[in-house]
């Protein structure tokens, strides 16, 4: 079964500085990696996902990860923050059975400092 | 490109009752997954319907069913409703199992208040 967990349910960062928010996967057999973005009162927006090839991916926004199988780790980053990225951010794995449900985090809700 | 829609946005019922919130899939899309998002934490897998049948369920009761229409749009029917039952429930559409990456298109959500 697959499963993720994301460290820090609560990130602030200054506007213009470094956004770093992180998650970790388990799964028995390569996995697809997703970030999601949930602003207040609204469904999920895909940011990125990783499945095959380059383990660096760039999503809308700004925001890229970098999938590392041996630290099993899918983090996601963004140079410089905007006020407009204050939201909530969940990491999800897809599913290996016939359905690929998406397995997520329990989100890390990201605030910026003006 | 029509997005995925949901109906109603917001919902209140009382405990014991039944509810029915309705899903339109993606254009292009015709597999509809369906999750419910407790306040304060992810989206849980409820059930994923494909080709009008059930693809899947996540560890919720037989009181959570739902249906899918040949034109893929989708419902979740939650009977004898209980006060843990309030949630954000999420709809999400896809390709079919197997085609692409499996990455889901998630509606606005149907706000659940059971009092």
């Amino acid at each position: 079964a697959q499963s993720v967990t994301q460290l820090g349910s609560h990130v602030s960062v200054s506007e213009g500085a470094l956004v770093l928010l992180r998650c970790n996967y388990s799964s028995s057999v390569p996995p697809y990696l997703f970030w999601y973005v949930q602003y207040p009162n609204q469904g999920l927006q895909l940011l990125l996902k990783y499945t095959t090839g380059a383990t660096l991916v760039k999503g809308i926004n700004g925001f890229e990860a970098e999938f590392k199988k041996s630290e099993t780790s899918f983090h996601l980053t963004k140079p410089s923050a905007h006020m407009s990225d204050a939201a909530e951010y969940f990491c999800a794995v897809r599913g290996n059975s016939g359905n690929e449900k998406l397995t997520f985090g329990t989100g890390t809700r990201l605030t910026i400092i003006p | 490109e029509t997005g995925v829609t949901q109906s109603p946005t917001h919902l209140i019922k009382t405990r014991g009752q039944q509810v029915t919130l309705r899903c339109s899939s993606q254009s292009g899309h015709n597999t509809v997954s369906w999750y419910q998002q407790a306040l304060g934490q992810g989206p849980q897998f409820i059930f994923q319907y494909y080709r009008e049948e059930e693809n899947g369920r996540g560890n919720f009761p037989p009181r959570f069913s739902g249906l899918q229409f040949p034109n893929y749009s989708s419902e979740l029917n939650v009977n004898a409703l209980e006060l843990d039952d309030s949630a954000l429930y999420l709809c999400a559409s896809s390709l079919a199992p197997g085609q692409g990456a499996g990455e889901q298109f998630f509606g606005p959500g149907t706000r659940l208040t059971v009092l």
